[in-house]
């Protein structure tokens, strides 16, 4: 069965940097676009930034263009996301999904909180 | 602020029939995908397309779309429906974006 499992969230410092990863089975991960989706506490789905199968495209949203770097390793079945500059408002669970245009399937998520 | 725009709340009765909208410009040339949220847990795929279901999914929930509006219909709620649910589909730039709506909180009286 398809599982996603996101790793790597925490407590981070206000201009600081964290990199999370998320591993995925049960389905052929480099045929596959990739998502990171947020929720900041109490608020909606934020779509992040999606990859291309193969790397060569990535998208970002606004709020975090030139910030954040999405990666992918398919021969390790894994997805990253590097995020930089981090700022309070970056505060939320960051969901790993797989994307079809549609997400079909998601992970459990993995908090991260910036604060000093 | 989101360019897919949902009402952030609404009600309906057991048994009763329920219709979630969603409302953007990209919806006149892009389907809305519907996803159920329940507290503390990941986001839930529930329509897709035209009116698709993914396996799992009761055949209670269905979709439909008009315009610049798509709509989650759920005939006969269950109690177990009360959630809160996300629209998604691109944006309406090119740029091939995907947006969320602002969510809808279901509260099934």
């Amino acid at each position: 069965q398809v599982q996603l499992v996101e790793s790597g969230g925490g407590l981070v410092k206000p201009g600081g940097s964290l990199r999370l990863s998320c591993a995925a089975s049960g389905f052929t991960f480099s045929d596959y676009y990739m998502s990171w989706i947020r929720q900041a506490p109490g608020k909606g789905l934020e779509w992040v930034s999606y990859i291309s199968s193969s790397s060569s495209y990535t998208n970002y949203a606004d709020s975090v263009k030139g910030r954040f770097t999405i990666s992918r390793d398919n021969a390790k079945n894994s997805l990253y996301l590097q995020m930089n500059s981090l700022r309070a408002e970056d505060t939320a669970v960051y969901y790993c999904a797989r994307d079809k245009t549609i997400f079909d399937y998601w992970g459990q998520g993995t908090l991260v909180t910036v604060s000093s | 602020s989101s360019e897919l725009t949902q009402d952030p709340a609404v009600s309906v009765a057991l048994g009763q029939t329920v219709r979630i909208t969603c409302q953007g410009d990209s919806l006149r040339s892009y389907y809305a995908s519907w996803y159920q949220q329940k507290p503390g847990q990941a986001p839930v795929l529930v329509i897709y397309g035209k009116n698709n279901r993914p396996s799992g999914i009761p055949d209670r929930f269905s979709g439909s779309s008009s315009g610049n509006t798509a709509s989650l219909t759920i005939t006969g709620a269950q109690a177990e429906d009360e959630a809160d649910y996300y629209c998604n589909s691109r944006d309406s730039s090119g740029n091939h974006l995907r947006v969320f709506g602002g969510g809808t909180k279901l509260t099934v009286l």
